[in-house]
């Protein structure tokens, strides 16, 4: 099974900060690569996936990049309503999700 | 409107079977690939299982492998995950979600096992 290291699991940030969550496959999955944005109650959303696209209507300071086992989702200004907690899934084969990255208000 | 809305959560004994159960509607629901996710109280989610849209393809996690059975009818536009053998560790919040060429979630169900 491919297993996902995602990291840090928390950080604290400041309104207008750059923000970066990183992914890490155990193998290879190409681009197959998804970021979900959850708030607290609330069903998981997706932001990007092959490992770049942005969802229609996701705010243009998301990004996502890498490919094969290293991946990365990028919050150019971070804006109150970013605090939440982020994963990146997997699905080149079954589905795994990442820990989890909490982003909290500094 | 797109919606997944589940339901058949509750509490159980352990060793006990549960059925959940998830409606879609506003979409063309054979079309899409299903899954079931769940989350354990203050936890990260955790992918269960797959299912392709015409119930050809299933996967499972490692972890319900032989005690939970995805299943999906498309003449109801429901999908289902049948529970068996539960164990407190089972207790989550359960997500259906389309996470292919749509993503859609439904609201979530908990289901709590204890005695």
């Amino acid at each position: 099974d491919i297993q996902m290291t995602q990291s840090p699991s928390s950080l604290s940030a400041s309104v207008g900060d750059r923000v970066t969550i990183t992914c890490r496959a155990s193998q290879d999955i190409r681009n197959d690569l998804a970021w979900y944005q959850q708030k607290p109650g609330k069903a998981p959303k997706r932001l990007i996936d092959g490992a770049s696209s942005l969802q229609s209507g996701v705010p243009s300071r998301f990004s996502g990049s890498g490919s094969g086992t290293e991946f990365t989702l990028t919050i150019s200004s971070l804006q109150p309503e970013d605090f939440a907690t982020y994963y990146c899934l997997q699905h080149s084969s079954y589905r795994t999700f990442g820990q989890g990255t909490k982003v909290e208000i500094k | 409107e797109v919606q997944l809305v589940e339901s058949g959560g509750g509490l159980v004994q352990p060793g006990g079977s549960l059925r959940l159960s998830c409606a879609g509607s506003g979409f063309t629901f054979s079309s899409y690939e299903m899954n079931w996710v769940r989350q354990a109280p203050g936890k990260g989610l955790e992918w269960l299982s797959y299912i392709s849209g015409t119930s050809s393809t299933i996967y499972y996690a490692d972890s319900v492998q032989g005690r939970f059975t995805i299943s999906r009818d498309n003449a109801k536009n429901s999908l289902y995950l049948q529970m068996n053998s539960l164990r407190a560790e089972d207790t989550a919040v359960y997500y259906c979600a389309s996470m292919g060429r749509m993503d859609c979630w439904g609201q979530g169900t908990l289901v709590t096992v204890s005695s």
